[in-house]
Formats: C-alpha cells, structure tokens, sequence
C-alpha cells in the first residue's frame, strides 16, 4: 500500500487560514471515513487533532477543522497561530487491517 | 492519567535484534489494543501492527512479518516489540500507542515518547 499523498509544505501569515490536503486513493481515502490527522513538533510524539475525517478530540482547538471530498481530505487551520508551526500527517485506514499515513507537510506560520 | 513510557534509545549493529518496551499506566492494561508505529529520519510515520493486550493476538504489516514480535506481559503493564535482523535502514524513532476506547480503532491519541533504535556498523 503506498503512502498518502502530502504537499511538502504551506504556510501563512498570523490570523490567516490554510489548507493541507492528503491525496489517496478510492481502496483508502476514498472508502473510508476513517482519516485522521497529526500535529508533531520536532522531536516530540505525534499528537491526534482530527479523527474520522471531522472530529476533534477534546482539548483540540476548533480552529482546526477536518473534511474530505473523493479520495482527498483537508485538513484546516483557522486564525494561524505561531505555535501552529509543526509538521502535519495524514492517516487513513486502508481495509484488510491496514494503516497508511502520508509523508507530511511542513506549515510554516510567517 | 494515561501515560506509555517506554525505554531508551540504543545502537544496534547490522543483524541484531532489539526488544523495545512500553510500559502503561493509568487504565486498565489489558482493556486494550496497543500499535507501534516507527518513523525514519525526515519521514512521516509508518504503521507497524498491534497486539490485542488482554489475548495476546497480533496482526503485523505483511513487511514486517516473520521478524517482528509483539508481546505483552499483563503483570507489569508492558508491551514489548523486538525486531530481529537489524538493517540499517530500520533506522528510525519507535513509539507505541493507544487508541481511545477499547475498540479496534485505526487512530491513536496515547502515544509513548518514542524510542530511537540506530542500526550501524
């Protein structure tokens, strides 16, 4: 199973909104309601902020908000945030017990 | 509160094997499924496999299949993944985490604080 598809990176100026979106496929993405996504900053454990496409674990500001159209899902930033600035993964469940994630993006808030 | 503590980081050489621990507080262990996952230098993360906590099954990613172990001791709350035949491109952080509920779910919101195994001659 191939990795999801990230852009390497994004970025934006404080207060602004930005996008980041994960390409897969009609067997993952596509089929499943079940994409999450991960803020982790360097050196530090991935952090869950979105599951199953929309939802946000609690603590989770809701500036940031999930969606998926196709096999693509997005994930959102709101009101960007200088602590905002951290790598985020994409993940999707992929049938058969399988986990696939995507290679990352790299938001850089201005 | 929850919290996976595992062990330290290490350098192994080419063919070795490892045994990395995770050791869990803060619910009731065996209520659970823990999944490793490993992520490489620079590289998003990769999705190993899990362990049923209170069975003991496993399911693995068909790569990591026939040199990768996952066990658990329900005694001390620990999970283990040991990988043998080292090469050095296993180089890479190893976390183990916990999904929310006692379900099978596919995402994870515990995680350890990862162990980086460096294989090198």
């Amino acid at each position: 199973q191939s990795a999801l598809t990230q852009p390497p990176s994004a970025s934006g100026s404080p207060g602004q909104s930005v996008t980041i979106f994960c390409t897969g496929t009609s067997s993952d993405v596509g089929h499943y309601n079940y994409v999450s996504w991960y803020q982790q900053y360097p050196g530090k454990a991935p952090k869950l902020i979105i599951y199953e496409v929309t939802e946000r674990p609690s603590g989770v500001p809701d500036r940031f908000s999930g969606s998926k159209s196709g096999n693509t899902a997005s994930l959102t930033v709101s009101g960007l945030q200088a602590e905002d600035e951290a790598n985020y993964y994409c993940s999707s469940y992929a049938g058969n017990d399988n986990l696939i994630f995507g290679g990352g993006t790299k938001l850089t808030v201005l | 509160q929850v919290q996976l503590v595992q062990s330290g980081a290490g350098v192994k050489k080419p063919g070795a094997s490892v045994k990395v621990s995770c050791k869990s507080s803060g619910y009731s262990f065996t209520g659970y499924y823990m999944h490793w996952v490993r992520q490489a230098p620079g590289q998003g993360p990769e999705w190993m496999g899990w362990i049923n906590l209170n069975s003991g099954g496993t399911h693995y990613v068909q790569k990591f299949q026939g040199w990768v172990t996952m066990t658990r001791d329900t005694s001390i709350s620990t999970a283990y993944l040991e990988m043998t035949r080292l090469k050095s491109d296993d180089t890479a952080v190893y976390y183990c985490a916990r999904g929310p509920s006692r379900q099978l779910v596919y995402y994870f919101n515990y995680w350890g604080q990862g162990t980086l195994v460096t294989v090198s001659s």
